[in-house]
């Protein structure tokens, strides 16, 4: 069973304009949610997290939301850049001495000029 | 800092052969983690090292694998036999144990023919 779901494969925005990618997750003991960006033959690069205590967190250009109630998090990239294309994974994590991330399949965003 | 470094990049290899591939994380972080992420998937966790005791493993590590962190620092992932369904991109990620956030390497690109 999946734990962390990224329901929308592809997401195509025009430049300037808000993207936003959703996450959903089963678990309500997780502690720590995570946004990760890829691009093609490299790793994944941090973007931003947030804590269960918190239902918002900014940080330049992108905030990510926490909906405990719903189990969901969305991260709004505003505005979007042409750079910003790439696969957005988002991940969960127990925290504490639990070490490991949980990912979701992640959503292609295609930002277009 | 030079962030997380995986050698080698890229490795094609035959079926059965034995490969090995080199972690080096961020120099001051104790924790170390391996994942394996497939086409169309997230990164799935292997395995992780607090310094160098090995402190989880998952079900996903099977005993053709093994992974060491003999001295605390660098790390290597070893799998015996390889098969063709171990074609995937193998990434390494460091932490502080004090913190969440993973930071991943480049990967290494396991191509088993």
């Amino acid at each position: 069973d999946q734990q962390v779901k990224q329901n929308s494969p592809s997401l195509s925005v025009q430049e300037g304009r808000i993207s936003i990618l959703n996450c959903d997750y089963t678990n309500s003991m997780f502690d720590y949610f995570l946004w990760y960006k890829k691009y093609p033959a490299e790793g994944p690069t941090f973007l931003i997290s947030i804590s269960s205590i918190k239902d918002k967190n900014e940080d330049g250009r992108f905030t990510v939301f926490l909906n405990k109630s719903a189990k969901h998090l969305s991260l709004h990239i505003v505005p979007s850049q042409p750079g910003d294309s790439a696969v957005y994974f988002c991940a969960v994590t127990y925290g504490g001495s639990q070490g490991n991330l949980i990912f979701g399949k992640g959503t292609k965003l295609s930002v277009k000029p | 800092d030079t962030g997380v470094s995986q050698d080698p990049r890229h490795k094609i290899t035959k079926r059965g052969q034995n490969v090995t591939f080199r972690c080096d994380p961020i120099s001051e972080h104790n924790r170390l983690y391996w994942y394996r992420q497939t086409l169309g998937q997230g990164p799935e966790f292997l395995t992780y090292f607090q310094n160098e005791a090995q402190l989880e493993k998952s079900r996903l590590l099977s005993d053709r694998f093994s992974a060491e962190r003999p001295k605390g620092s660098f790390s290597t992932l070893e799998i015996q036999r390889t098969e063709q369904g171990d074609s995937a991109m193998y990434l390494c990620a460091s932490s502080l144990a004090t913190e969440i956030t993973q930071y991943f390497g480049p990967g290494t690109r396991l191509t088993v023919l």
